[in-house]
């Protein structure tokens, strides 16, 4: 089993949808939880970030943390066609600065 | 406003030859990273230097060699390119800490045939 596991999609929405993507983990050492999007040949960069348990709103950007379940979630709200990506939850220990394991990224496609 | 830098973008090997992937990073971060990108695997951690000096295996070092030549720089060495070692490899760097932001290149594809 992963440590962390994401679904790759693809996950296909009209504009103006909100989509909801989710990780689940099984480390529960995971304190340090992000997500990155990715475009099309290019490298990953930092979405959301958020410390332990809750919500972390950011524009049309909500991640959320449920560390009792072991799940986490991005949710997307009136989704565009720049939105368009792929998206790889992360997350981390307070143990090193070198564990972060990486989702294997769902793609995301927003049609105009 | 550089970032990570890294070289070459794209490159096509034949099996058995070596080449060296260069990074560079100008934020001043302790932290060096070299993953590898592969459909359904996610990133993949080969090696890391959490300071310079210092280097150490990641989830799948074996093909790999490593070198932090400063804080700036570190470089990932195919010996003996393998089929196998076709994939996307992306350098990133960040300040010391599982919590700090990592940062990452524009990425290689390197094809081994």
């Amino acid at each position: 089993q992963k440590e962390v596991e994401q679904d790759p999609g693809p996950l296909s929405v009209p504009e103006g949808a909100i989509v909801s993507l989710n990780c689940t983990y099984s480390n529960s050492a995971f304190q340090y939880f992000m997500w990155y999007r990715q475009y099309s040949r290019k490298g990953p960069e930092l979405l959301m970030y958020t410390y332990s348990s809750g919500n972390k709103e950011d524009g049309r950007f909500t991640a959320q943390v449920d560390k009792s379940s072991k799940y986490i979630s991005l949710f997307i709200r009136d989704s565009q066609p720049s939105d368009s990506a792929t998206y790889l939850c992360a997350m981390s220990a307070n143990t090193g600065g070198f564990k972060t394991i990486f989702g294997a990224g769902t793609r995301l496609f927003v049609k105009a | 406003n550089a970032g990570v830098t890294q070289t070459p973008k794209f490159q096509v090997l034949k099996t058995g030859q070596s080449m060296t992937l260069q990074c560079a990073q100008d934020m001043n971060h302790n932290s060096m990273y070299w993953y590898r990108q592969d459909p359904g695997m996610g990133l993949r951690l080969i090696y890391y230097s959490a300071s310079e000096g210092t280097t150490d295996k990641g989830e799948v070092p074996n093909g790999y060699n490593v070198s932090r030549l400063n804080k700036r720089e570190f470089s990932l060495r195919l010996e003996s390119a393998a089929p196998s070692q076709t994939s996307v490899y992306f350098c990133a760097s960040r300040l010391t800490g599982p919590g700090n932001t990592i940062y990452f290149g524009e990425g290689s594809w390197l094809t081994v045939v």
